[in-house]
């Protein structure tokens, strides 16, 4: 049974500190997409990747937040400083294009 | 702008009492309205895409429909394990996504 796996579950941290949310997509698919989810603002798109390459990053604080992807089999998402409002669910989905997404079970991220 | 717009936030209805939830958009250039199943503490699960007016797609009890303004997801003497929230989302020609902010769905026993 395929599946995105996301690591860490869960992290708190404190204010101005380095958080990196790591995600492996399923085997074989090209489009890896971050997401992040608030109860405020619901559920938006940071970035996503196809075949390795950014493809859209427009929903990203480029200022503090930075996406990649080294290798086919890792996607990872970086926030340096950490600030309270970056508080939230971050998601990992990855799929054959774009137009059907399967997500990982999400990062909980707490800055205090 | 491109935005999604998702009613009735939440949804209260007894097993087997069918009904719809609305998903209206504005997009310029639909290149896909997506539907998708989200359980608490869980990522969201894929259920349908649709790409033009008047197409429609079943699974199980639930059955998508698209017209140029919004699509509607009716729901077909719903059970308890129907309980979730339900998000809608599109795509524009610029290979941007918006969701919606979700229906949460209860079905009482």
């Amino acid at each position: 049974d395929a599946r995105v796996t996301q690591t860490p579950r869960d992290k708190v941290t404190e204010m101005g500190q380095e958080v990196t949310m790591r995600c492996q997509p399923i085997l074989g698919h090209n489009t890896v997409f971050w997401y992040r989810q608030t109860m405020m603002q619901g559920l938006e798109l940071l970035a996503y990747f196809r075949n390795r390459a950014p493809l859209d990053d427009s929903g990203m604080p480029k200022d503090r937040f930075s996406a990649e992807m080294p290798d086919a089999t890792l996607a990872t998402l970086k926030i340096q400083p950490s600030e309270p409002r970056d508080s939230a669910v971050y998601f990992c989905a990855s799929g054959l294009g774009v137009h059907e997404q399967y997500f990982g079970p999400g990062t909980r991220l707490t800055v205090t | 702008e491109d935005q999604v717009t998702q009613s009735p936030e939440a949804l209260r209805l007894q097993e087997g009492e069918s009904s719809s939830l609305n998903c209206s958009y504005t997009v310029s250039g639909l290149r896909g309205l997506f539907w998708y199943r989200q359980d608490p503490g869980k990522g969201p699960e894929f259920l349908f895409t649709l790409y033009s007016a008047g197409e429609e797609k079943e699974k199980e009890r639930l059955k998508a429909t698209l017209t140029k303004k919004e699509s509607f997801l009716h729901i077909t003497a719903p059970k308890p394990e129907d309980s979730a929230t339900y998000l809608c989302a599109v795509s524009n020609t610029g290979n941007q996504f918006y969701f919606g902010t979700g229906t949460s769905l209860t079905v009482i026993p």
